[in-house]
C-alpha cells in the first residue's frame, strides 16, 4: 500500500525554466510533508518542508504547495539550474511522529 | 560539522551469509534511524533509536535483522542470514531530537547473490 506516490519517474526541464515535481498521498492523517534531494552515491538531503496548517512554503528558488483537499503537494523550482539535477523524494508523517513515509522519487534532469 | 558516517560503502555477499553495517551519527544527535531503500523505491524506515533505546522497530524483519546502538552513539545493523530480496541500499540517518531534521549518511549498497 503506497501511501505517498510520485507518479512521474522522471522529468526533463531546460535551464532557467520552472520545474514542477508532484506528489500525492492517501493518508488523511499526514500533517507534515518534506522534500528531499538525492545525488548519486550520496544520502538524501533535506530541501524544504511544510506543515498541514499552511498551503505554501518558500525558500529561495524552492516553493512547496500543499492542497489538502486534493491530498496533493508540489515542489516548484524557479529558475531551474543544472545543479538541481537529482532524484527528488517527497515524504510525509502523521500526528507528530516524525516517522517519514517516502515516495518512490522523481529524477529531475535540468538541461543546459 | 562532520556528517553521518557509514561503512562499508559496498558489500557483496552470498545468500544465507551474514553481514553487518556500521553507522556513526552526527555528534550530539539523540535520534538514529536505519532505512532500507530497494532499487526504484523510496527509503523505508526499519528502526528508530532514541539514545540507546528502540522507539520503533515495527518494520524490522526481526527473524533475520537486528540492530543495536550501544552507549547511544554508534549503531550496527546486522542481517543473518541474508536473502536475495535484502539487496538494497541501507541508509543511516540522525537528528538532534526526533522532531528535528534528519541527516542521512551516504548509505551501504548491499548485493546478495
Amino acid at each position: 500500500d503506497q501511501q505517498v506516490k510520485q507518479n512521474s519517474p522522471s522529468l526533463s526541464v531546460q535551464e532557467g525554466r520552472i520545474s514542477i515535481l508532484n506528489c500525492d498521498y492517501t493518508n488523511s492523517m499526514f500533517d507534515y510533508f518534506l522534500w528531499y534531494k538525492k545525488y548519486p552515491a550520496e544520502g538524501p538531503t533535506f530541501l524544504i518542508s511544510i506543515s498541514s496548517i499552511k498551503d505554501k512554503n518558500e525558500d529561495g528558488r524552492f516553493t512547496v504547495f500543499l492542497n489538502k483537499s486534493a491530498k496533493h503537494l508540489s515542489l516548484h523550482i524557479v529558475p531551474s539550474q543544472p545543479g538541481d539535477s537529482a532524484v527528488y523524494f517527497c515524504a510525509a508523517s502523521a500526528g507528530g511522529t516524525y516517522k517519514y513515509i517516502f515516495g518512490t522519487g522523481t529524477r529531475l534532469k535540468v538541461l543546459a | 560539522e562532520a556528517g553521518v558516517a557509514q561503512s562499508p560503502r559496498y558489500k557483496i555477499i552470498e545468500k544465507r551469509q551474514s553481514v553487518a553495517f556500521w553507522c556513526n551519527p552526527i555528534s550530539g544527535h539523540a535520534t538514529l534511524y536505519w532505512y532500507q531503500q530497494i532499487l526504484g523505491q523510496g527509503p523505508k524506515l526499519l528502526i528508530q533509536f532514541q539514545n540507546n533505546g528502540v522507539v520503533d522497530d515495527s518494520q524490522l524483519p526481526k527473524d533475520r535483522f537486528s540492530a543495536e546502538r550501544l552507549k547511544g552513539v554508534d549503531s550496527t545493523l546486522k542481517i543473518q542470514p541474508a536473502k536475495l530480496e535484502d539487496s538494497a541500499v541501507y541508509l543511516c540517518a540522525s537528528s538532534l531530537e526526533f522532531e528535528d531534521e534528519q541527516y542521512f549518511g551516504p548509505g551501504t549498497r548491499l548485493t546478495v547473490t
